[in-house]
């Protein structure tokens, strides 16, 4: 099976850099997803690696080390609006190759 | 292009009755994947269909199915509702399956929050 760790909550103030890891356990490993979503709305996807290193994307960067099982989600120059639940996902090796969730990271962040 | 439409967005059901939620996908993708998403367990599979047939399933007891039609519009039913099945259900779609090569981003609907008295 598959399963990820993510810290439950996370605090910064406007205008930081703020860094989210994940950790994760997979029998097969096909990528690591980073998905945000406000409060009452939909998840909307972020980035994507499948092969190691650091994809930016604007203020977000995403980076992943397949030996070490990890990755994260870097945001820069912290908004407001960057307030919500950040979850990263992985596709692995079981039958199907689904998407499974972490339990998600809730970001606040403060004036 | 529209996005990923789900109906009803809300509604409150007693146990032991069923329900039916609906999602259209967006238009050319061929998948569409279920998920309960709930603060204790957070977001987990439910279900993927693609071209009408389903093509994996998560860890849901039976009474949890689901069907897709040609047009790739999908509907989730949950029967004999039971306090816990109370959460907001998600509906994804991607151009193809989720096992496919790439990112495979998915598209996420706004949810149907169900409420289960």
């Amino acid at each position: 099976g598959q399963s990820l760790e993510q810290p439950s909550e996370v605090t910064a103030v406007e205008g930081a850099i703020v860094q989210i890891n994940c950790t994760y356990q997979t029998s097969g490993f096909y990528g690591l997803s980073w998905y945000q979503q406000h409060d009452g709305g939909a998840p909307t996807f972020l980035s994507y690696n499948a092969l190691d290193g650091l994809e930016e994307t604007g203020r977000f960067s995403s980076f992943l080390s397949r030996s070490d099982s990890y990755g994260y989600l870097l945001l820069q120059e912290l908004q407001m609006k960057d307030s919500a639940s950040y979850f990263c996902a992985v596709r692995g090796g079981n039958a199907g190759n689904m998407l499974t969730f972490g339990g998600g990271t809730r970001l606040m962040v403060k004036p | 292009k529209a996005g990923v439409t789900q109906t009803p967005r809300y509604l409150i059901k007693t146990r032991g009755q069923q329900v039916t939620l609906s999602c259209s996908p967006i238009s050319g993708h061929r998948s569409v994947s279920w998920y309960q998403q709930t603060p204790g367990q957070g977001l987990q599979f439910l279900f993927e269909y693609f071209s009408e047939t389903q093509r994996n399933k998560g860890n849901f007891p039976g009474r949890f199915s689901g069907r897709q039609f040609s047009n790739s519009r999908s509907e989730m039913n949950v029967s004999t509702l039971e306090l816990g099945d109370s959460a907001l259900y998600l509906c994804a779609s991607s151009f193809s399956l989720q096992g496919a090569s790439g990112a495979n981003v998915l598209t996420f609907g706004a949810g149907s929050r169900l409420t289960v008295l």
